[in-house]
């Protein structure tokens, strides 16, 4: 089954700790995002990578690391999380490398982290 | 820059009425495309249609209908006889050919009862 996949689906962590959210797709496509979600501002990308070992900023990059060693994943590290990071974060996939505007983006199920 | 405006911020309805769902958007780009999204109480993310700004032709599907207007810079979509399965956050997506992603909406909450 063509899917993008998350994990961890939920995360309770503390200030300051660092940790990984993985994101998988099995489609061979070329474009990954990451955007993060918050109630009354609807979806923003936080990175995006058009190909391997090609990444870029979004418009909330600030406190977030990623990296696309291969095509099929693309991790999203937070490597010193605080409370305004808490949100429910998407990653998703489209099939060319410049279709991140053009073409439908494919969601993976969501990661809802909680950062105290 | 781009822009997305939902400005229905939540909507409720009774099950077999008729309800719009309004979306404008603001670009300088003279190609770009429109999304719309559905994300039910589960969560994720489902594709509902793209239209490109070539294509000014309504589309239906089901009971699901776009109409996008290149005047007034709106593609709305209207759910005929809502059920409540149509209870969802719906997000109206806008991308172009030199951006690198969506630029969504703030969504529409569409609460559908019995």
């Amino acid at each position: 089954e063509a899917q993008v996949t998350q994990n961890p689906r939920y995360l309770i962590t503390v200030t300051g700790k660092k940790l990984t959210v993985t994101c998988s797709q099995n489609m061979n496509h070329e474009y990954m995002s990451w955007y993060r979600q918050d109630p009354g501002l609807g979806l923003r990308q936080i990175y995006y990578s058009m190909n391997v070992e090609v990444t870029d900023k979004g418009d909330v990059p600030e406190g977030y690391k990623v990296s696309r060693k291969e095509k099929r994943n693309f991790p999203l590290i937070l490597e010193s999380p605080s409370p305004n990071q808490t949100s429910l974060y998407f990653c998703a996939s489209s099939p060319m490398a410049g279709g991140g505007g053009s073409y439908e983006q494919y969601f993976g199920p969501g990661t809802r982290l909680t950062v105290t | 820059a781009q822009k997305v405006t939902q400005a229905q911020t939540e909507i409720s309805v009774v099950e077999k009425e008729d309800v719009t769902l309004d979306c404008v958007y603001e670009t300088r780009d003279t190609t770009y495309y429109l999304f719309w999204y559905k994300q039910p109480p589960s969560g994720e993310l489902v594709f509902l249609i793209r239209r490109n700004s070539f294509d000014e032709q309504n589309e239906i599907s089901g009971r699901y209908s776009w109409n996008f207007q290149k005047s007034t810079s709106s593609f709305n979509f209207t759910i005929t006889a809502s059920q409540v399965v149509d209870s969802a956050v719906y997000f109206c997506a806008l991308g172009t050919g030199t951006a690198s992603k969506l630029t969504f909406g703030t969504g529409t909450r569409l609460q559908v009862t019995l």
